[in-house]
């Protein structure tokens, strides 16, 4: 059984950039969900996909996008980059029940 | 609202027990979970309750009042490799900011 993958596992973007990483669910789960991290705070829900659809979204700017793909793999765009974007990304799957979490993405935005 | 409350740093010793407690107010949702998260890795699961009572997992338990809003995660016999943070968060995706907790010999 594979289990979440996300990549790149570090980036490092200039204010005002765009960046787009990416998140293959564990087989089976059709839900993913996205986090943001930033550090010594809990995980900040982004939003979540289920069937490729977006199912709920948090306190976040539209400039932060998403995408769900038939195979439930998943996309987190993030438009005109801030200094404050800097976080570690976290992708999740599920079937509704315990996330199961990827390793993240750090971003940093100089 | 979903506000989620835990401490937000707390100590103990090698072969204890520690109960990290989690408040919150909120409407709609049934049961709470239970993440672990060591530093520098992505959060793990733990526990889930759905019902109000103790659920035990080995060395972890976890305990529901639904009607209090209140839940805690008792951790016994603390090994070292148990200091990490510690999250609740209820079904409705929203986490606490979570408690970290610190293992010493």
């Amino acid at each position: 059984e594979t289990g979440v993958t996300q990549s790149p596992t570090h980036l490092i973007k200039t204010r005002g950039q765009q960046v787009t990483l990416r998140c293959s669910s564990q087989s089976g789960h059709n839900t993913v969900s996205w986090y943001q991290q930033a550090l010594g705070q809990g995980p900040q829900f982004i939003f979540q996909y289920y069937r490729e659809e977006e199912n709920g979204r948090g306190n976040f700017p539209p400039r932060f996008s998403g995408l769900q793909f038939p195979n439930y793999s998943s996309e987190l765009n993030v438009n005109a980059l801030e200094l404050d974007d800097s976080a570690l990304y976290l992708c999740a799957s599920s079937t509704g029940g315990p996330l199961h979490f990827g390793n993240g993405t750090r971003l940093t935005v100089t | 609202g979903q506000n989620i409350d835990q401490p937000t740093e707390m100590t103990a010793t090698e072969g204890a027990i520690v109960q990290i407690n989690c408040t919150y107010q909120t409407s709609g949702f049934n049961g709470l979970f239970w993440y672990q998260q060591h530093a520098g890795e992505a959060p793990t699961f733990l526990s889930y309750n759905v019902l109000d009572g103790l659920e035990e997992k080995g060395r972890f338990s976890s305990f529901l009042s639904r009607s209090k809003g209140y839940s805690y995660l008792l951790l016994k016999e603390l090994q070292m490799k148990d200091s990490a943070s510690y999250l609740c968060a209820p079904p409705k995706l929203i986490f606490g900011a979570g408690t970290r907790l610190a293992v010493h010999p």
